[in-house]
């Protein structure tokens, strides 16, 4: 069954470096989703991504963030400056794109940030 | 905009047991709601869904159930198995979003042999 990669699972960095988190959807999908789970506690929408645009974003998702995708396959999603406060395991997720289509995650990447 | 509510935040239950978890909603325009599994070192993986325009859905030991009026909705798995052991969560979609989705806090599951 085709998946979602993340790489990597785990990347430490310390305050104000940039970090890239990249992201494999499956193949044929079209929308593209990262979201973001601080530890203990709720799993929270950052952003999506549709047609090479940002199609919405939540308020977390501020100017230190971008995405993008460089290429037919890769979507990135990169912190400019980190905080402590980044800190936190980042989902990738992809949906086909019909109305209410399930989102499809990828493992994750755990972000430490000292 | 939309919150979501899930209890318990922890359930254990004996192998064979029904477990019921719980979510509420706070916008009523929400029409979409998601169940997600999530097993350790991976992330969530959808197990069942409904819409605001079904009160109940099934699909084998799980089904899960909806009351707008109330705006909760709860998921229900009967028989349980040591491998249904994972944090559960619920989420709420409101319009026009594609998926754009807000999660409960999670619930984790136990279930002893």
């Amino acid at each position: 069954e085709p998946e979602v990669t993340q790489t990597p699972s785990h990347q430490v960095t310390q305050m104000g470096q940039e970090v890239i988190l990249r992201c494999v959807p499956i193949s044929n999908h079209l929308y593209f989703y990262w979201y973001r789970q601080i530890l203990g506690q709720k799993v929270e929408f950052l952003v999506s991504f549709y047609n090479n645009e940002i199609s919405e974003k939540s308020e977390i998702f501020d100017d230190q963030f971008s995405v993008e995708r460089p290429d037919g396959s890769n979507f990135t999603l990169k912190i400019r400056s980190t905080k402590l406060e980044d800190s936190a395991m980042y989902f990738c997720a992809s949906s086909d794109g019909r109305m209410r289509s399930p989102l499809h995650f990828g493992n994750g990447t755990r972000l430490t940030v000292t | 905009g939309e919150n979501v509510e899930q209890h318990p935040s922890t359930l254990s239950v004996q192998e064979g047991d029904s477990a019921v978890i719980k979510c509420t909603y706070s916008d009523s325009a929400s029409n979409y709601f998601p169940w997600y599994k999530q097993e350790l070192g991976k992330g969530p993986q959808l197990i069942i869904d409904i819409r605001s325009n079904v009160g109940e859905k099934k699909d084998q030991r799980i089904a899960v159930t909806l009351n707008k009026t109330a705006k909760h909705f709860s998921l229900h798995i009967t028989e349980t198995q040591p491998e249904d052991s994972a944090v559960y969560f619920c989420a709420a979609s409101p319009p026009p979003g594609y998926s754009t989705l807000t999660f409960g806090k999670g619930t984790m599951l136990l279930v002893s042999p």
